[in-house]
């Protein structure tokens, strides 16, 4: 079984201020690793995700993360947030081969101010 | 592309009744379906993963009877919750994976289910 942990449940932040949400997870197998954002009242959008290969993930909206396989972490960044990044931001991980069943962490919400 | 869409967008419905909610991926075929519930700021908990043409695989502790799900098609599926409660309230959530196969899962909007 999988578990992912997202440490932070808030992390309040000012506008173009670097970010980074913190995302640790468990598991006995190789997983591939995701970040969604969702917005209030919305379903969840994929920002990026690592499934092999290079250990830095670029995605949308100029977020990027890096899978640590020692540390076993997945840690979201942007170097220069905006306001409209305001949202939940959820990890997730899925073992390869399987129907995809994702394990979500509890999610971290991301407030950015002026 | 990888479109999903959700209906009703909201619904409010009496304590007693059944609602039944639309999943469709509207640009891509996906043989796997999976509905998600989400309490208020918590994370996502899978409720059941849905195959076109067989049944639903339920996560454990989810009623099956309460909660039927129905993939009629490669790209429809339905939700539907009997005899709702006030506990039934909450945010559901599906998504679809595509036929190629690709570990992507497409998420929907989301439904605001409110039991009165």
């Amino acid at each position: 079984a999988q578990s992912v942990t997202q440490l932070d449940s808030q992390v309040p932040v000012f506008e173009e201020a670097p970010v980074e949400l913190r995302c640790n997870y468990s598991s006995s197998v190789s997983v591939y690793l995701f970040w969604y954002v969702q917005y209030p009242n919305q379903g969840l959008q994929l920002l990026l995700k690592y499934l092999s290969g290079s250990t830095l993930v670029k995605g949308i909206n100029g977020f990027e993360a890096e899978f640590n396989k020692s540390q076993t972490s997945f840690h979201l960044r942007k170097p220069s947030v905006h306001i409209s990044d305001t949202a939940e931001y959820f990890c997730a991980v899925t073992p390869p081969g399987t129907a995809s069943k994702l394990t979500f962490g509890t999610g971290t919400r991301l407030q950015v101010t002026l | 592309g990888a479109v999903v869409s959700q209906h009703p967008s909201r619904v409010i419905c009496k304590s007693g009744t059944s609602v039944k909610i639309e999943c469709r991926s509207l640009d891509f075929q996906a043989t796997t379906m999976f509905w998600y519930r989400q309490f208020p700021k918590k994370s996502l908990m899978l409720m059941a993963t849905s195959n076109e043409g067989s049944k639903a695989t339920y996560e454990q502790g989810v009623e099956k009877d309460k909660f039927l799900i129905n993939h009629a098609s490669l790209t429809l599926s339905t939700l539907t919750v009997t005899s709702a409660h006030p506990e039934d309230s909450s945010f559901y959530i599906c998504s679809a994976r595509t036929r190629t196969g690709s570990d992507e899962q497409y998420f929907g909007p989301g439904t605001r289910l409110t039991v009165t």
